[in-house]
């Protein structure tokens, strides 16, 4: 199994700038998560999805973030328009959410990470 | 109120130590906890679940207080190889999880 997929690495961009940041779950998840980590907030729980569909984005900071999941297999996170307060690393996580309990059997994967530079 | 309650730290401890985190949480509804280990630049991955009974996994010790709503982490013969962040995780309801902002471990030599 590949393991959670983000790309890109790495994005450098100037204020103003739309950003699109890409994940691709572990296949058979059925849970999505957008996170982002900074030194001040640590990990911050931004959206998540389940069956492809948004449930909770109450973490989302702004209108200016939006996040889609259009299939199983594919989710964007969207920054329009950056700021260089938005700079932060974003993780994108998925798990197999077997019941509506939470249980040990919850475990989340993430992915490597993007890490996002807004000048 | 934060969820979920960690001493940031820094620890720096020397090989072969034993050290101990700990973290609350403010939610009596949790119901299952884990602690996360991430390495510099790197992405959180499980460590451990915690159950209520308490468990351990060759070196580590995790240990639940409900009364008190607290999760400890315990490290016995502390290796250069166990510097990292470990961050403390509550799941409250199917996807409702909360991360603790971590407790920063340095192993020094």
């Amino acid at each position: 199994d590949a393991g959670v997929i983000q790309s890109p690495r790495h994005e450098v961009t100037e204020m103003g700038q739309e950003v699109t940041l890409r994940c691709k779950p572990i296949s058979g998840h059925n849970s999505l998560f957008w996170y982002r980590q900074t030194m001040m907030r640590g990990l911050e729980l931004l959206i998540y999805f389940n069956n492809n569909v948004p449930i909770d984005d109450s973490g989302m900071p702004e209108d200016r973030f939006s996040a889609k999941m259009p299939n199983a297999s594919f989710s964007t996170l969207k920054i329009q328009p950056s700021e260089p307060r938005d700079s932060a690393v974003y993780f994108c996580a998925s798990s197999r959410l077997r019941a509506r309990e939470a249980g040990a059997d919850n475990e989340q994967f993430f992915g490597p990470g993007t890490r996002l530079t807004v000048l | 109120r934060k969820e979920v309650e960690q001493d940031p730290g820094p620890f720096n401890v020397p090989e072969g130590a034993t050290v101990a985190f700990n973290c609350t949480y403010s939610n009596s509804a949790s119901q299952s906890f884990f602690w996360y280990r991430q390495d510099c630049r790197k992405e959180p991955k499980l460590l451990m679940s915690v159950y209520s009974s308490g468990n351990e996994d060759g070196r580590f010790t995790a240990q639940l207080n409900r009364a008190s709503q607290y999760i400890s982490l315990l490290i016995r013969d502390s290796k250069l190889s166990d510097s990292a962040t470990y961050l403390c995780v509550v799941n409250i309801y199917g996807n409702q999880f909360y991360f603790g902002t971590g407790t920063s471990l340095t192993v020094i030599p």
